[in-house]
C-alpha cells in the first residue's frame, strides 16, 4: 500500500502564531491532496482540495487566508493554519491520491492545541 | 444534507457478540470504501466496493454493497476488543468523483 506521511504529528501553539503542518507521500507521486479536519468520535470534514501546482479549492465555511494550503510537488503538501486561535484546535488528516477519482491514502493526522 | 446515512453511531457491545453497520443514501455510489480509525491515527482502508449486490469478506468483517449501489453493510462476527474504533463509511457520488462523501462514522466499543 501507499504510505502518506505528517509532521509534525502534535504540535502546541500560543494563540495568534501560525503553524505548519507537512504531508508527504513516501512511495507514489499524488497529484491530488486533500486536507481534512475532524473533531472527537466524529467523521472527518473536508477543508480543501489540492492539486501539484495549481491553488487549492476549498470547501464552503473554509477561509482560505486562514488556512493556507501549497502543493509545490507531487510529493508534498503543507496546511499552514494562520493566526491560530483555540477553536482552531483541532485533529487534522491529510490523504494523497494519484488523481481525481482515485483512492486516497491517509496520513497519521496531527493534532494542534491551541492556547 | 447528510449524503451517507451512517447507523448506528455509538455501539458498545461484549466480545463474541456479532454487529452490523449500515450507510444508506438515495443517491448512487459508484464505489465505496469502509475506513477503520484508531484515536490519535489516521483512517486505514478496509474495503472497496464497487459492483452492485458484491460482497467482500475480511477475516470476521463481511462487506456488501447494495443491488442499487446506494448502501452498504460492514458485518462482524464474533467481535473482538482489538475491533474497537471509529467504522467510517464513504463514497464517491456517481457522476462526481471529485471528492469523498463521508458517513458521520461509527464508534465501536467492544467489551472484554
Amino acid at each position: 500500500g501507499a504510505v502518506v506521511s505528517q509532521h509534525p504529528s502534535r504540535v502546541i501553539c500560543k494563540s495568534g502564531t501560525s503553524v505548519k503542518i507537512e504531508c508527504r507521500s513516501l512511495d507514489f507521486q499524488a497529484t491530488t491532496m486533500f486536507w481534512y479536519r475532524q473533531f472527537p468520535k466524529q467523521s472527518l470534514m473536508l477543508m480543501a482540495t489540492s492539486n501539484e501546482g495549481s491553488k487549492a479549492t476549498y470547501e464552503q465555511g473554509v477561509e482560505k487566508d486562514k488556512f493556507l494550503i501549497n502543493h509545490a510537488s507531487l510529493t508534498l503538501s503543507t496546511l499552514t493554519v494562520t493566526s491560530a486561535h483555540p477553536e482552531d484546535s483541532s485533529f487534522y488528516i491529510c490523504s494523497a491520491s494519484r488523481g481525481v477519482g482515485y483512492e486516497q491514502y491517509f496520513g497519521p493526522g496531527t493534532r494542534l492545541t491551541v492556547t | 444534507t447528510q449524503l451517507l446515512e451512517q447507523s448506528p453511531q455509538f455501539l458498545s457491545i461484549q466480545e463474541g457478540e456479532n454487529l452490523t453497520v449500515y450507510c444508506n443514501s438515495s443517491s448512487v455510489f459508484s464505489s465505496l470504501q469502509w475506513y477503520r480509525q484508531e484515536p490519535g491515527e489516521g483512517p486505514v482502508l478496509l474495503v472497496t466496493v464497487v459492483t452492485g449486490g458484491e460482497v467482500k469478506k475480511l477475516k470476521r468483517l463481511t462487506f456488501q454493497f447494495g443491488d442499487a449501489r446506494k448502501d452498504s453493510s460492514l458485518h462482524i462476527t464474533a467481535a473482538q476488543p482489538g475491533d474497537t474504533g471509529l467504522y467510517l463509511c464513504a463514497g464517491f457520488n456517481a457522476g462526481n468523483n471529485r471528492k469523498l462523501i463521508w458517513g458521520l462514522g461509527t464508534s465501536l466499543a467492544v467489551n472484554p
